[in-house]
């Protein structure tokens, strides 16, 4: 099955800095790519998403970027607000089967007024 | 239009009780997903169910626990004879239809604490 590794696991900021978190997976037919942020005692909420036949997408400032070969992902926040912190996780879409997502490990995103 | 909804959102179970978390998708959503949420750890999928079928339930545990999504109602998962390594949060995901077509919607979670 899938599998997808997620770093780091913690990251602090300044406000106003960029924030990158990186994904990588292991299966190369997974063609789904979505982004969940995770405020504290709430539900993910999916924040952005990409698919395998794009290699960059941006919402404001927010972007994911896809590299199949290397079978990873990224995503970026520029200009971080400390509304910005809470944990995000990264997801990759199985090939097969019924289609489940498989979630990265998370990463717990500080940013320091 | 309400979201996911589950309740109860924080559950205390004694060993050895049974504990029922209930899941009602959002308004037009026939999938249900179920994600268990450990402290420190991501989301493990546990099973996808559609109305009145399991239709993957890989991530679950072959004993003590089970789930549904009965025809009326709301989608149920059910943990018998809980031990303390079941604590932690459950989430409830539903969708239109298969992912990535359709993108997931959770809950805000059921947390179970077992002591």
């Amino acid at each position: 099955g899938e599998n997808v590794e997620q770093h780091p696991s913690t990251l602090s900021v300044q406000e106003g800095d960029s924030a990158v978190i990186k994904c990588t997976y292991s299966d190369s037919a997974s063609n789904y790519f979505p982004w969940y942020k995770q405020e504290l005692g709430k539900g993910p909420q999916l924040i952005i998403d990409i698919r395998s036949n794009v290699g960059e997408k941006k919402d404001q400032r927010i972007a994911v970027t896809l590299n199949k070969t290397a079978k990873h992902f990224s995503l970026h926040i520029t200009e971080t607000q400390p509304e910005d912190s809470a944990v995000y996780f990264c997801a990759a879409r199985a090939s097969g089967g019924s289609y489940i997502p498989t979630f990265g490990r998370g990463t717990s995103l500080i940013v320091h007024p | 239009n309400a979201g996911v909804m589950q309740n109860p959102r924080h559950l205390v179970r004694r060993r050895g009780q049974e504990a029922r978390l209930r899941c009602s998708p959002m308004k037009g959503h026939s999938h249900v997903y179920w994600y268990r949420q450990l402290p420190e750890e991501g989301l493990k999928f546990m099973v996808y169910l559609q109305k009145e079928n399991i239709i993957d339930e890989s991530g679950m545990p072959k004993e003590r626990f089970s789930a549904e999504f009965p025809k009326e109602g709301p989608s149920i998962l059910r943990i018998q004879q809980v031990v303390r390594g079941d604590s932690a949060a459950y989430f409830c995901a539903s969708s239109s239809g298969t992912v990535p077509d359709y993108g997931y919607t959770f809950g805000s979670g059921t947390r179970l604490t077992v002591v």
